[in-house]
């Protein structure tokens, strides 16, 4: 079975500071990760996803995530935090092969601060 | 994301009603899946379809809600009879393109269900 835990439901930062946003996953098979985010009253959008190849993926609005398989991790970072990037961010994991299930982490609210 | 259309987006009903929500998705996706999102429980798994057939109902938490899906631009998830606890954002989300994952879900913009 496959589930993901994000550690800290609420993160704050101030503007221009890094983004650290904490993601790790369980799963028997390899699996493919991502990060989604959502606007308020919004559906999901994706950020950026890992499948496979290169560990280090880089997805919209200067966000990336290193797929870390030793540490079974997939944290989000961002160098410098705009205020746009106010949201609540998502963690899921799917299976590489197989099930289309997509699972998702309980959702990191991040807030920026002027 | 015009990709996924649902409906209603807001719905208030009484307790005991049934409630049926929809969804549109735009053709050519393999895979369509229903959400529910709460405080408490987070982004929940109802069911997911591949090529209109259900493939995992697991996810639905008791014989109160069924979902269908009679053609590849149109699924329901219906409520029946409604429990106040069945208040959430109800999410419909589409995936993979001719046979081939993309990896990328479609969501809707949600469906709030507030039962009294």
């Amino acid at each position: 079975a496959q589930s993901v835990t994000q550690l800290g439901s609420h993160v704050s930062v101030s503007e221009g500071a890094l983004v650290l946003l904490r993601c790790n996953y369980s799963s028997s098979v390899p699996p493919y990760l991502f990060w989604y985010v959502q606007y308020p009253n919004q559906g999901l959008q994706l950020l950026l996803k890992y499948t496979t190849g290169a560990t280090l993926v880089k997805g919209i609005n200067g966000f990336e995530a290193e797929f870390k398989k030793s540490e079974t991790s997939f944290h989000l970072t961002k160098p410098s935090a705009h205020m746009s990037d106010a949201a609540e961010y998502f963690c899921a994991v799917s299976e590489g092969s197989g099930t289309y299930k997509y699972i998702f982490g309980t959702g990191t609210r991040l807030k920026v601060l002027a | 994301d015009a990709g996924v259309i649902q409906s209603p987006r807001h719905e208030v009903t009484e307790m005991g009603q049934e409630v049926t929500l929809r969804c549109k998705p735009i053709s050519g996706h393999d895979y369509l899946f229903w959400y529910r999102q709460t405080m408490m429980r987070g982004l929940e798994l109802l069911i997911y379809f591949n090529n209109n057939v259900p493939i995992d109902d697991s996810g639905m938490p008791e014989d109160r809600f069924s979902a269908k899906m009679p053609n590849a631009s149109f699924s329901t998830l219906k409520i029946q009879p409604s429990e106040p606890r069945d208040s959430a954002v109800y999410f419909c989300a589409i995936d993979g393109r001719q046979g081939i994952r993309t990896g990328e879900l479609f969501f809707g913009e949600g469906s709030r269900l507030t039962v009294l």
